[in-house]
């Protein structure tokens, strides 16, 4: 069965404190790997896109790579605006319908 | 980019009365939208995709009956949630995937819709 797992569920740090998210994935056939970031009571807004094992993708301060199981979101020193729940996605090869799975997500807090 | 419109952002009906939610692309035409309900701390949960001039497909466990999805143009589907619930109150998301046949394989998202059902 298909399934994404993100963790941890929560993370709290302090501005400047680097570290990474992660996301493991199990799919028969990897098309696309997904992160969005989401503030509460919006939708979630994209960030990166990842198709193969060691590709990786930046924008100001995050950083995400994929593995042929897990993808990491490495965030570098932090601000409060960072703050977000960030999500995990997977499509699958198979699914015509482009259908994604998603992971529970990760609560990010900053703390100033 | 890709804009999806959703609206309302809110909205607070009473116990069976029916609310409709409206998801528009902007710039691009969306043949197929996804409809997902997503509770408090809680990650997506698909419901339906609906498919511009077919009918929409449920996952299991979703009652068609009480959510209606109609996907009537290229830029217009719109969820229905009939007879609502205190139950039925959650958040309501739309997303459009993008263009494939520009290798584009990102989903843009509508603002979501928050229903709270008294």
């Amino acid at each position: 069965e298909d399934q994404v797992t993100q963790s941890p569920e929560a993370l709290r740090l302090q501005e400047g404190e680097s570290s990474s998210l992660n996301c493991s994935y199990t799919v028969s056939g990897l098309r696309g790997l997904f992160w969005y970031r989401q503030d509460p009571g919006k939708g979630p807004e994209f960030l990166f896109t990842l198709y193969s094992a060691g590709e990786e993708k930046e924008k100001e301060r995050l950083k995400a790579t994929l593995t042929k199981k897990e993808s990491f979101l490495h965030i570098t020193a932090p601000k409060p605006e960072d703050s977000a729940t960030y999500l995990c996605a997977v499509q699958a090869v198979e699914d015509s319908n482009y259908q994604l799975i998603w992971g529970a997500g990760t609560k990010l807090i900053i703390k100033p | 980019g890709a804009v999806v419109s959703q609206h309302p952002s809110r909205v607070i009906c009473k116990s069976g009365t029916s609310v409709k939610i409206e998801c528009r692309s902007l710039d691009f035409q969306a043949t197929t939208m996804f409809w997902y309900r997503q509770f408090p701390k809680q990650s997506l949960m698909l419901m339906a995709t609906s498919n511009e001039g077919s009918k929409a497909t449920y996952e299991q466990g979703v009652e068609k009956d009480k959510f209606l999805i109609n996907h009537a143009s290229l830029t217009l589907s719109t969820l229905t949630v009939t007879s609502a619930h205190p139950e039925d109150s959650s958040f309501y998301i739309c997303s459009a995937p993008g263009d494939r046949r520009l290798n584009n394989y990102g989903y843009t998202f509508g603002s979501g819709t928050r229903l709270t059902v008294v």
